[in-house]
């Protein structure tokens, strides 16, 4: 099975700060069809499903903000929230699909200081 | 629009089975995959399993062994999760998911289903 590792566990900034959320994977995400790392980032707010923020790991989807942002290949991963808002008060997820079973991260809980 | 919607909370005693129900709408069934996965309260995503609507084939978390099963009604849309010999760890929400064109990530979310499991 693919581990995938997340950090920080949690974070805690200031509105308008910008915050960053790293995912690790046990090996490589490059999906060879399309030379794209199979990484999902959610976003799960209390007492919600996950929701979907960016597939392929730097594509958003549609209807979510442009101060999300995903980066990173193979292996190493990013989520950075360029400008945090009161609304992105939130746990977020990273998930693999490279591979059955889909792995997800522990989640990274993030807080306004 | 495309919808999931599962069926409503269950409380079970120990050694008990329960069976989760996940109704699909706005979307051609057999398209795409249906994944189930659970959070206990508190903690993080755990997945469980997969099943190929189309297809009829599934697959399964090992660590569930051979407790979990799912199937797929296409006639009314509906995916189901049964798990048996239940335990107070299998408390959590269970949430049914589907999978955007394969391989894909989970883009449409059911609302969740709570199963506590307690005598």
């Amino acid at each position: 099975d693919i581990v995938v590792t997340q950090s920080p566990e949690s974070l805690a900034l200031s509105l308008g700060e910008r915050a960053t959320i790293n995912c690790r994977s046990s090996q490589s995400l490059l999906y060879f069809s399309n030379n794209k790392n199979a990484l999902a980032w959610y976003q799960q707010k209390a007492g919600q499903p996950p929701k979907l923020l960016i597939s392929w790991s730097s594509t958003r989807e549609s209807g979510v903000p442009d101060r999300f942002s995903g980066s990173g290949s193979e292996t190493d991963f990013t989520l950075t929230i360029s400008r945090l808002q009161a609304e992105d008060v939130a746990v977020y997820y990273c998930q693999q699909y490279y591979s059955t079973p889909r792995t997800f991260g522990r989640g990274t809980k993030v807080e306004i200081k | 629009q495309v919808q999931l919607v599962q069926s409503g909370t269950e409380v079970k005693q120990p050694g008990a089975s329960v069976r989760i129900s996940c109704k699909t709408s706005g979307y051609i069934f057999s398209s795409h995959y249906i994944h189930w996965v659970r959070q206990a309260p508190g903690q993080g995503l755990e997945w469980i399993a997969v099943a190929n609507p189309s297809a009829g084939t599934t697959g399964y978390a090992q660590n569930f062994g051979d407790r979990v099963t799912v199937t797929s009604d296409k006639s009314t849309t509906t995916s189901y999760l049964d798990l048996s010999r239940l335990r107070s760890e299998d408390t959590a929400v269970y949430y049914c998911a589907r999978e955007s064109p394969r391989p894909g990530p989970f883009d449409y979310w059911g609302q969740g289903t709570l199963v506590t499991v307690s005598s």
